[in-house]
């Protein structure tokens, strides 16, 4: 998967927006973004995905930049739920082999 | 609730020991994967299997098997358990494979070799 790098952990106070960055300099044209968070040893949770239009849904929106080397996961309103570690993933265009490369993400804590 | 049914919850056995975890996946899903999370390795593929073939392989020990049924549903074996296979089995299912792949994970079956 192409490398990816995210801060090792944030706070965000409950109510506020939540801003995850994640560089994926070496990102090629075709491979997308995908964000997963993992709530305290639960099965990781999809969140969204785009390939260079920003994305929204009922979980959050995606802000990718022009040039897709980087890109911003928003949490509109933040609430104490949403305290879990955000994993930022461009799995390699690689047909035969999905697997999906989790590395260490961005550990968010909502500050009540 | 992703769709994807993991049995058991919880496994607790001794060294050298053998057990089978068991994954449903969701309606429709063809793919099927199995992680490892543990604590000084975090999330680890291990293999796919997409429509009862192999597709993929992590590092999965020797030790360790899986296949996947005609009716979808796919089994994790672990044989000759050592401390050290201690951690938590994901499985996650999805309906593509290629490019666009959203994986759906269980909720995971939490091993403890004694």
């Amino acid at each position: 998967d192409a490398k990816t790098t995210q801060p090792t952990s944030m706070d965000c106070a409950e109510g506020r927006a939540a801003n995850l960055p994640c560089n994926h300099s070496t990102i090629s044209g075709n491979e997308y973004v995908y964000w997963y968070r993992q709530i305290h040893s639960q099965g990781p949770q999809y969140i969204i995905h785009g390939l260079k239009n920003n994305e929204t849904n009922e979980m959050a929106s995606l802000i990718i930049t022009e040039d897709r080397k980087s890109s911003t996961l928003i949490l509109p309103h933040a609430t104490l739920r949403d305290t879990a570690v955000y994993y930022c993933i461009v799995p390699r265009t690689n047909f035969g082999n999905e697997k999906l490369t989790f590395g260490t993400g961005t550990r968010l804590t909502i500050i009540p | 609730d992703s769709g994807v049914t993991q049995t058991p919850k919880h496994l607790i056995t001794a060294t050298g020991q053998r057990v089978t975890l068991r994954c449903s996946p969701r309606s429709g899903d063809l793919s099927v994967y199995w992680y490892q999370q543990s604590l000084d390795q975090g999330l680890q593929f291990l293999i796919q299997y997409y429509n009862g073939e192999e597709r993929a392989k992590g590092n999965i020990l020797e030790r360790f098997s899986a296949q996947q049924f005609p009716d979808l549903h796919s089994e994790l074996n672990l044989s000759s358990l050592e401390l050290g296979d201690s951690a938590l089995y994901f499985c996650a299912s999805s309906v593509n494979v290629g490019v666009k792949n959203i994986q759906y994970f269980g909720a995971g079956t939490r091993l403890s070799v004694l």
